[in-house]
């Protein structure tokens, strides 16, 4: 089945405690996204990936970190975590030209205290 | 900074009755338009695209898109109560980034 997968799919932290939310594709999808949704703001583009070892900032980059070692992964990395990034996180995939969209990971609901 | 803008409802139909979504966005180069659906803590799901101006019909959905007045909709025909949920209208950039409206939640009434 294709699929995008998170994990975790919930995860409650303490400011500043380091942390990685992963995400995998059975696609074989050479681009990669990550976003963020809070009320009345809609979904936000944090980081995006084109392919292996090629990775951009999105809209709302700041205190995120991403990597794309491989094709199929594309963790989100949180090194030091505060309140303001609780948040709804999802992971999307694509082929890199087509007319397919983006599929959507279930996402991750994150909460820093 | 492109910008999508929705009108954030809450919007309410009768079952049975067409729901008019509307999105309007900044960046008129833009080429490509998504219509998802988003049950309340799910992830969304793909409606409908459109590339080329003028409507797009796919079952009870049609995708309308006007690239003069910068300006796409979502008409829901004989709306049903699984139909309520949040509608997002995303644009698409040069790189496959998806800007995002903030949704127009739809809640239909049986």
């Amino acid at each position: 089945e294709a699929q995008v997968t998170q994990n975790p799919r919930y995860l409650i932290t303490v400011t500043g405690k380091k942390l990685t939310v992963t995400c995998s594709q059975n696609m074989n999808h050479e681009y990669m996204s990550w976003y963020r949704q809070d009320p009345g703001l809609g979904l936000r583009q944090i980081y995006y990936s084109m392919n292996v070892e090629v990775t951009d900032k999105g809209d709302v980059p700041e205190g995120y970190k991403v990597s794309r070692k491989e094709k199929r992964n594309f963790p989100l990395i949180l090194e030091s975590p505060s309140p303001n990034q609780t948040s709804l996180y999802f992971c999307a995939s694509s082929p890199r030209t087509g007319d397919e969209t983006q599929y959507f990971g279930p996402g991750t609901r994150l909460l820093v205290l | 900074q492109k910008e999508v803008e929705q009108n954030s409802g809450p919007l309410s139909v009768p079952e049975g009755a067409i729901a008019s979504l509307n999105c309007t966005y900044s960046d008129r180069g833009s080429q490509s338009f998504f219509w998802y659906r988003q049950y309340s803590g799910k992830s969304p799901e793909l409606i409908m695209f459109i590339y080329s101006n003028g409507d797009k019909e796919d079952g009870r959905f049609t995708a309308q898109l006007n690239k003069a007045s910068q300006y796409v909709s979502l008409l829901i025909r004989d709306s049903q109560p699984s139909d309520s949920a949040t509608y997002l209208c995303a644009v698409e950039g040069s790189a496959r980034q998806l800007t995002f409206g903030s949704g127009t939640q739809l809640t239909v009434l049986p």
